[in-house]
């Protein structure tokens, strides 16, 4: 089983749309949880993190649920600026140090 | 905003040289982190950096790679005799505690 595991995509949605990402880790050590998004050709951008109470920002919420080891990530009123891909981000804390980063799923939004 | 930094953008070299490639972390940050991807695949971790000695390394991280802090500001990644393989883009990453913030990268092309 893969350490941070998510559909590929590629999500090719209208604008406007609602747009669900998955994400399943499977070291129940993990402590810390993020969501980056990655433009084509371009570094990892920190969208947010996930906490166990869940989080909101702007358009965008984030919930996780440890007992099923499952992260979610939710983007309402999708913008065409919001293509690129979507990559779910865990950290196994030993030192604070160690991150997986999930194979990431491509966004598509059509006008 | 205070961002990281990476030099050179990119580099190309012949298979058996050596490279180092350079990033200017966050000054205020602790953690610091070299992440590779290779073209079409996924963020993988390389090693992260802590109180001036490595603190997690990947198996991807064998004696080929090393990394230093030579001064207060700079770290560096080094690659021993390249290979072929190893062409890819380099990110490097630093924190304060968490979330982990990128440099732009330098794409390593190996001939």
């Amino acid at each position: 089983r893969k350490e941070v595991e998510q559909d590929p995509g590629p999500f090719n949605v209208p604008e406007g749309a609602t747009v669900a990402f998955n994400c399943t880790y499977s070291n129940s050590a993990s402590q810390s949880f993020f969501w980056y998004r990655q433009d084509c050709r371009k570094e990892p951008k920190l969208l947010m993190s996930v906490y166990s109470s869940g989080n909101e920002d702007g358009r965008f919420t984030a919930q996780l649920n440890r007992a099923s080891q499952y992260i979610s990530l939710l983007i309402r009123d999708s913008k065409l600026s919001d293509s690129a891909t979507y990559l779910c981000v865990v950290s196994i804390y030993s030192s604070a140090s160690k991150i997986i980063f999930g194979s990431g799923t491509r966004l598509s939004i059509r006008p | 905003e205070p961002e990281v930094t990476q030099t050179p953008s990119h580099q190309v070299t012949q298979m058996g040289q050596e490279v180092i490639l350079h990033c200017v972390p966050i000054s205020n940050h602790l953690y610091f982190y070299w992440y590779r991807q290779i073209l079409g695949q996924k963020v993988e971790f390389l090693v992260s950096f802590y109180n001036n000695e490595i603190s997690e390394k990947s198996e991807i991280f064998d004696d080929q790679f090393s990394v230093e802090r030579p001064d207060g500001s700079n770290f560096t990644l080094k690659i021993r005799s390249t290979k072929l393989e190893d062409s890819a883009m380099y990110f490097c990453a630093s924190s304060r505690q968490g979330e982990q913030f990128f440099g732009p990268g330098t794409r390593l092309t190996v001939l």
